[in-house]
């Protein structure tokens, strides 16, 4: 048990639909985290949440909008996705703050875009 | 350019054999943790290593941090199947850390019965 959750945990997409990955953590921590995993590639950081406010954006196209509500909450929307989005959506959540930033990781969502 | 390498990228061994695997970097970092990812999960943390030189053990795994903070290695002991997966090094750059893990490669282990 991570504590952290993600849903749903498979999706199949055409390229012209809108979607949305949510995550949730159980952990009481303050910093969330959208990474990118493809085949043959490190983890791709997108998106970092610090107590709700973004404070990182990895050059991610516009088609990927986040989402963070609250602290323990956080979603990526997705709209005309390409076929090479598809790929292994990870969440994540940490204490913020010091040098550890150990995260804690949700099982993934697994996105194919048709 | 790769900030963190990891090697081998993919390793295969018989039950009961010993292994290392290195994440390497040319930068310092002020923590570095490894985490160990099996199909169809996400990346599960096993230690944090601090300390220049520190030496962490999880029963039959032995992390390594170098004496200048820039590379560490993770050493299993008479491997079991159950120690197959992803594993992969990431690196804290910095005092104020969110966002600023690095992740490597990974090393793909598997270990057959």
């Amino acid at each position: 048990e991570t504590g952290v959750t993600q849903t749903p945990r498979h999706l199949v997409m055409g390229m012209t639909n809108k979607k949305s990955l949510k995550c949730e953590q159980h952990l009481g921590h303050n910093a969330m985290y959208w990474y990118k995993q493809s085949a043959k590639k490190p983890l791709e950081l997108m998106f970092v949440y610090n107590f709700k406010e973004q404070t990182e954006n990895n050059s991610v196209p516009s088609r990927f909008s986040p989402e963070c509500p609250n602290s323990s909450h956080l979603f990526l929307h997705l709209h005309t996705l390409q076929p090479e989005d598809s790929a292994l959506y990870l969440c994540a959540s940490s204490r913020a703050g010091g040098n550890r930033n150990e995260q804690f990781f949700g099982p993934g969502t697994r996105l194919t875009v048709l | 350019t790769q900030l963190l390498e990891q090697s081998p990228q993919f390793l295969s061994i018989q039950e009961g054999e010993n292994l290392t695997v290195y994440c390497n970097s040319s930068s310092v970092f002020s923590s570095l943790q490894w985490y160990r990812q099996e199909p169809g999960e996400g990346p599960v943390l096993l230690v944090t290593v601090v300390t220049g030189g520190e030496v962490k053990k999880l029963k039959r795994l032995t992390f390594q941090f170098g004496d200048a903070r820039k590379d560490s290695s993770l050493h299993i002991t008479a491997a079991q199947p159950g120690d197959t997966g992803l594993y992969l090094c990431a690196g804290v750059r910095g005092e104020t850390n969110a966002g600023k893990s690095t992740f490597g490669d990974g090393t793909t282990l598997t270990v057959k019965p």
